[in-house]
């Protein structure tokens, strides 16, 4: 079946640095990607999405590559803040009808100042 | 809008006691979705709707039902809480399968 895994957590990181987190996924067919953001006693949101191979996700500074060839959508941000600072998600949804999101275990990032 | 309401924010329950959690959406969305959240775990979903009057299983139905009369509401309901329930349940929402789901603030329930 499907299954996304992301890697292990929590990370650190001080102001202004970069920032990657790493997602690869196992899918049948050809899924749409996602990542979604939860801040702290909130319900997840959307950060970005990418629905074919190539295509690049973006929002917030915030960026991630549709990768087919290695099954990979890592988010990369280049000057990370505190503000950024959640619970990051990656999720696909394969393109069957009624085909459900599968998440990753998400991964805890802070940002100290 | 309002987008997706939950409530209610936190409850506790005692073994073998019954609650519903309510969900309403404010989207005209088609797709409903009740998911839980363990520490470490990610999602996952228990029951998912296509539309009002259809309802089916996701990966961790036992313990729960669930009902769709409207298309802006989509309530779950426990039975015979157990301890293994003690999680935060997020409900969300979305036009169609393929497009981005909205959640909403969700439910910390914990049953002693």
């Amino acid at each position: 079946g499907d299954s996304v895994t992301q890697m292990e957590g929590p990370v650190t990181l001080s102001e202004e640095a970069f920032l990657t987190i790493n997602c690869t996924y196992t899918a049948t067919g050809y899924p749409s990607l996602f990542w979604y953001v939860q801040y702290p006693g909130e319900g997840l949101q959307l950060l970005l999405k990418a629905t074919k191979a190539d295509d690049k996700g973006s929002n917030k500074g915030f960026e991630a590559t549709y990768r087919k060839e290695t099954t990979s959508f890592h988010l990369e941000k280049g000057s990370v803040q505190v503000s950024d600072s959640a619970v990051y998600f990656c999720a696909l949804s394969e393109a069957g009808a009624n085909s459900k999101l599968t998440f990753g275990k998400g991964i805890t990032l802070s940002v100290r100042p | 809008n309002a987008g997706v309401t939950q409530t209610p924010k936190f409850r506790i329950l005692k073994i073998g006691q019954s609650m519903t959690l309510q969900c309403t959406q404010d989207m005209n969305h088609n797709y409903m979705y009740w998911y839980r959240q363990d520490p470490g775990m990610g999602l996952k979903l228990i029951y998912y709707s296509v539309g009002a009057g259809i309802t089916d299983k996701g990966e961790v139905p036992n313990g729960y039902n669930v009902s769709r009369s409207t298309t802006e509401d989509f309530p779950l309901r426990l039975e015979l809480a157990a301890p293994s329930q003690t999680s935060v349940y997020f409900c969300a929402s979305s036009y169609s399968h393929r497009e981005t789901q909205y959640f909403g603030p969700g439910t910390r329930l914990l049953v002693l």
